[in-house]
């Protein structure tokens, strides 16, 4: 079984609509992270997050939400979404260093 | 600003023959990272590499820090069709995010 996973890994949407993106991950690290990758373009920080009651905003947070329900649990939101945000969006997880990425979900706004 | 900046932004070579990929910062550093993308996938770590280390290896894998000229490098030596990805490199700095460079495409041709 993966250790990070992501759901849905496919989500084509209508600008407006209020997208939720999830991440799981059974590694037991207590740090997450969303990142978005544009085609060509290296990641860019969305939210990150060192543990249950700690959440921070990264390079790109506007526009986008962030909810860590549980230490495995973390997930992205887009409240109202438009076609710039079409891009793959990773979760990551880390104890310290060395970052475990999930397989991305890959997120089309119409 | 973006941290690391990989060189060149694409590579193409013969099975068999050496690949090497620069990456440049701009800030002091804890440590350097390398990863790989195969296309629309998530990444994979390769390899860590300290601010007090000057070279590690990792199989196929030579990766080099010289911190006095903030530059990177990572070799991968008898290349095959398979490392054909994107290779990614990352600076984590104290207080400071993780930041990726924009990557460099690496294609082995058979």
């Amino acid at each position: 079984d993966a250790d990070v996973t992501q759901t849905p890994r496919n989500r084509i949407t209508k600008t407006g609509k209020r997208i939720m993106l999830e991440c799981s991950q059974t590694k037991g690290h207590d740090r997450m992270y969303w990142y978005r990758q544009d085609p060509g373009l290296g990641l860019q920080l969305i939210y990150y997050s060192f543990d249950v009651k700690d959440i921070n905003k990264g390079e790109i947070s506007d526009g986008y939400s962030v909810s860590r329900q549980a230490q495995a649990k973390f997930s992205l939101s887009l409240e109202s979404a438009i076609p710039n945000q079409t891009a793959l969006y990773f979760c990551a997880t880390s104890r310290t260093g060395l970052k475990f990425f999930g397989p991305g979900t890959r997120l089309t706004v119409l | 600003s973006q941290q690391g900046e990989e060189d060149p932004q694409a590579l193409s070579i013969q099975e068999g023959e050496n690949a090497t990929m620069n990456c440049s910062y701009k800030t002091s550093i804890n440590n350097l990272q390398w990863y790989r993308q195969n296309s629309g996938r998530g990444l994979v770590h390769l390899i860590l590499i300290r601010s007090n280390e000057r070279e590690k290896h990792s199989g196929r894998l030579r990766v080099t820090l010289d911190t006095s000229k903030k530059s990177s490098s990572l070799l991968i030596t008898a290349s095959r069709a398979a490392d054909t990805a994107s290779y990614f490199c990352a600076t984590e700095s104290y207080g400071q995010n993780f930041v990726f460079g924009p990557g460099t495409r690496l294609s082995v041709l058979p």
